[in-house]
């Protein structure tokens, strides 16, 4: 079993629609997460981190986490063509230099 | 605030030459610093990382090799390069001590083996 499990898409929804996009972990270990957005031939970004279950808020984007399911959520409200992108979860144990990351989810957000 | 940067952007080398990828970083002291690699359908493969000047973790064996011979500067090296080093790397850094690791990465350079 992978330690983080993330569906690759692709992802196609009209601008406008709230978007889901989740990762499964199985290492109980981790303890903060991370959600990173890539355009195309560019570098990750990071949007959001978190360390604890529940949810957070950062304008359109809410991450949420859920410890003891092992399962952590980036939702986007009002997605825009500009989202358009592949969004990486990240995780760690904290304090150990290392990111597990999944292997991202391509989103197209249609005009 | 602090800026990363990679160069060069894109390079197209024949096999068995050598290559040197070079990654700065700006406005922090004393960065924890990465390599990645990113293919296509395999997401982000870690390389290389160090905590400090000289000090080189490598988390696969291959024919790449990293320095880092000041605070803010990391280089991958190759001596021969393979068809399969073809790929996109990624340098990134993370606030040492900072217990979550969150890591910000550079452009990235596109790196194709003919």
């Amino acid at each position: 079993q992978k330690e983080v499990e993330q569906d690759p898409g692709p992802l196609s929804v009209p601008e406008g629609a709230i978007v889901s996009l989740n990762c499964t972990y199985s290492n109980s270990a981790f303890q903060y997460f991370m959600w990173y957005r890539q355009y195309s031939r560019k570098g990750p970004e990071l949007l959001m981190y978190t360390y604890s279950s529940g949810n957070k808020e950062d304008g359109r984007f809410t991450a949420q986490v859920d410890k003891s399911s092992k399962y952590i959520s980036l939702f986007i409200r009002d997605s825009q063509p500009s989202d358009s992108a592949t969004y990486l979860c990240a995780m760690s144990r904290g304090s150990n230099y290392k990111l597990t990351f999944g292997k991202g989810t391509l989103l197209t957000v249609n005009p | 605030s602090q800026t990363i940067h990679q160069w060069p952007a894109t390079l197209v080398q024949p096999v068995g030459s050598p290559l040197s990828l070079e990654c700065t970083v700006e406005g922090t002291s004393n960065p924890n610093l990465y390599w990645y690699r990113q293919a296509a359908g395999r997401g982000l493969q870690l390389l290389f990382y160090s905590v400090g000047i000289g000090q080189i973790s490598s988390e696969v064996p291959q024919n790449l090799s990293a320095s880092r011979p000041q605070d803010r500067q990391f280089i991958l090296s190759s001596k021969k390069l393979l068809l399969s080093d073809s790929g996109f790397y990624l340098c990134a850094w993370s606030v040492p001590g900072y217990s979550t690791d969150t890591q910000y990465f550079g452009p990235g350079t596109r790196l194709t083996v003919l």
